[in-house]
């Protein structure tokens, strides 16, 4: 147990349905980001939240939307993915915007496959 | 920016066997991890190690930043110790991002 919590752990879903992802981390942090891991490929930095407010968008198409209610809960909007968008998808969290001296903990991930 | 590599990308060993994990760095560093990500998907902060050398139980890490390199030792590797570890580096640039490695895939085998 780390203190980042992810739901669900696995998703299946449709190139037309629209499902959330779910992170919570208990660590009192306040930066969380969304990592997405493809097979063979380095973990790839999608959103950062600091403080609730978006400081990082790497260049992420729009059917992904991240929401950031409180610093302890994030979001991820699915919508209309493509087969390719298939992968792990990783929350993390550090005790402040990472830079220098932050450590990240992560979530267990959610293994989505899109058909 | 700063590019991450890490070697070897795979690594078979005996349960009991020592092993080194080799990540290099294009760029000098300010923030330096070791994860390990067990086969369950689970990523697990190992070291947070810009410099110098740090142990904890059979791990212990050594980043020697003058030469853009950090190494992670595993002593008498244990079947948990499978998995897949990854380095990841931030250079202090303007976004200060960490960058991660691909990965060293350890199988240890009973």
């Amino acid at each position: 147990e780390t203190g980042v919590t992810q739901t669900p752990r696995h998703l299946v879903m449709g190139m037309t349905n629209k499902k959330s992802l779910k992170c919570e981390q208990h660590l009192g942090h306040n930066a969380m980001y969304w990592y997405k891991q493809s097979a063979k490929k380095p973990l790839e930095l999608m959103f950062v939240y600091s403080l609730e407010e978006r400081v990082e968008n790497n260049s992420v198409p729009s059917r992904f939307s991240p929401e950031c209610p409180n610093s302890s809960h994030l979001f991820l909007h699915l919508h209309t993915l493509q087969p390719e968008d298939s992968a792990l998808y990783l929350c993390a969290s550090s005790q402040d915007w990472q830079g220098l001296g932050e450590k990240l903990f992560f979530g267990s991930g959610t293994q989505l496959s899109v058909l | 920016g700063i590019q991450v590599e890490q070697s070897p990308p795979d690594l078979i060993l005996q349960e009991g066997a020592n092993s080194t994990l080799r990540c290099n760095f294009s760029d000098s560093v300010n923030n330096l991890q070791w994860f390990h990500q067990n086969p369950w998907g689970q990523l697990i902060n190992l070291f947070y190690i810009p410099s110098g050398t740090k142990q904890n139980g059979r791990l212990s890490a050594t980043t020697v930043a003058t030469e853009r390199y950090s190494l992670l030792y595993i002593s008498s590797s244990q079947t948990t110790d499978s998995g897949v570890y990854f380095c990841a580096a931030a250079g202090g640039g303007a976004t200060n991002k960490l960058i991660f490695g691909t990965g060293t895939l350890l199988a240890v085998q009973p």
